[in-house]
């Protein structure tokens, strides 16, 4: 298994461009979701989802972007980029709560996200 | 909403030695899950350790285990024999029950002095 895989790695932006933050999970996990981490912050949720056709938002969505349309897949889209959004970006998933202990979420690698 | 506190920015600990981070939260829930996150410079998140609530025995993994507080709502981690490579930003977290997001704690950096 690969487990969650995001790309790109890293990417610089330009205020004002748009792009799709890519993330793909062979789990089979029904929830998904999308964090972003800053110095001092933690990680902060932006938005996540409980199954194909179903996203909702979470502490910092503004900006931000998401559709769920297969299990696998769960891009995150920056609609127009603003330095604000410079960030290193999350994907984690795991199985509905529930089905196994622990709930334990997987991450990704994380996208190091620049916009000028 | 549940929050997550680590009141420690930064800490030290000399190699071989014990330390320990500390975690409190805050929820009105009865049933949810803790974790600790390591998070080292290649910035991949790394489960430790993780506690139900409902379970009374602290966890434990290798050298790390917890002090799961629950009427106090505290949850700390302790590391003993410390190594280099524990060396990294940790990550208290908490989830409730049903299909609730993670939420974290704003992290503690651990140096491991050699």
């Amino acid at each position: 298994n690969a487990g969650v895989t995001q790309t790109p790695k890293f990417q610089v932006l330009k205020t004002g461009q748009s792009m799709t933050l890519q993330c793909a999970q062979d789990m089979n996990h029904e929830y998904m979701s999308w964090y972003r981490q800053d110095p001092g912050m933690g990680l902060r949720l932006i938005h996540y989802s409980v199954g194909a056709g179903i996203t909702d938002q979470g502490e910092v969505p503004n900006g931000y972007n998401v559709s769920r349309s297969t299990t696998e897949d769960f891009p995150l889209r920056l609609l127009s980029a603003a330095p604000s959004q410079t960030s290193v970006y999350f994907c984690a998933s795991s199985y509905i709560s529930g089905r196994t202990s622990y709930n334990e979420q997987f991450f990704g690698p994380g996208t190091r996200l620049t916009v000028l | 909403a549940q929050t997550v506190t680590q009141s420690q920015p930064e800490m030290s600990v000399q190699e071989a030695e014990t330390v320990t981070l500390s975690c409190t939260y805050d929820t009105s829930e009865s049933d949810y899950y803790l974790f600790w996150y390591k998070q080292p410079p290649s910035r991949q998140m790394i489960l430790v350790i993780r506690q139900e609530a409902y379970k009374q025995q602290n966890a434990t993994e290798n050298r790390f285990s917890v002090n799961f507080q629950k009427a106090a709502k505290s949850f700390s981690l302790k590391i003993s024999d410390s190594q280099l490579g524990d060396a990294a930003m940790y990550f208290c977290a908490y989830r409730g029950s049903g299909n609730t997001p993670l939420v974290f704690g704003k992290g503690t950096r651990l140096s491991v002095i050699a």
